[in-house]
């Protein structure tokens, strides 16, 4: 156990539809990371937050956005979804140093 | 741009017989490589982290060494449980060496 937890686990929507996936890092943690992992793309980061503010992007879309709350809980909103935005989402967190980086157990995204 | 090559892509291995695992790499001032294990559905777990050529570390079964362009995951006298997709990443220049550029990994079955 990584100490990074996510919910929901799974996720089935429907295409056009909005998500919100939810992220708590690891006590003490104030990274947090964002990456999508599908069958064709290996792991992708999508975008860091540190202690509220952005930080780094990655090939996020335009779609898909993120913010990081004063309790340093995090939240991806993905919108008007498409059959392609099927994947597995992983949260990571990272200390101070920004070195290491603990993953969740993720959350499986279907879009029908 | 920095790239992270992993192979073999895949590696089946019998109970008890050794071999490695090559991450190669091309990072402009490599800030620390790092490996993951991941099992089927789940989130990446930390391995270890290499900073300089030379280094190796250890982990029950496995050892992770470090060379200026390539690094080894060598596993001695593999368990089935030591079935799993092995990762290598390094902090990615695009985001600042903030986010992991993660190689395709190599997919690992023990057979009993």
């Amino acid at each position: 156990d990584s100490g990074v937890t996510q919910t929901p686990k799974h996720l089935i929507t429907a295409t056009g539809q909005r998500v919100t996936l939810r992220c708590s890092p690891r006590s003490g943690d104030l990274s947090v990371y964002w990456y999508q992992q599908s069958l064709d793309q290996g792991l992708q980061f999508l975008i860091q937050y540190y202690n509220g503010e952005e930080r780094a992007k990655g090939n996020i879309l335009e779609r898909f956005s993120a913010q990081q709350f004063p309790d340093l809980h995090s939240e991806l909103n993905l919108s008007s979804l498409e059959l392609g935005d099927s994947a597995l989402y992983f949260c990571a967190s990272s200390g101070p140093s920004a070195e290491t980086q603990y993953f969740g157990p993720g959350t499986r995204l279907l879009v029908l | 741009e920095d790239q992270v090559t992993q192979s073999p892509e895949a590696l089946r291995l019998q109970e008890g017989e050794s071999s490695s695992l090559n991450c190669s790499y091309t990072v402009s001032g490599l800030r620390g490589l790092f490996w993951y294990r991941q099992d089927p559905g789940k989130g990446p777990e930390f391995l270890f982290t290499l900073y300089s050529a030379g280094e190796e570390k250890e982990k029950e079964r496995l050892k992770a060494t470090l060379t200026k362009k390539e690094s080894f995951l060598h596993i001695t006298a593999p368990k089935p449980e030591d079935s799993a997709t092995y990762l290598c990443a390094v902090p990615g220049k695009d985001t600042g060496r903030r986010a992991l550029t993660f190689g395709s990994g190599t997919r690992l079955q023990v057979q009993p």
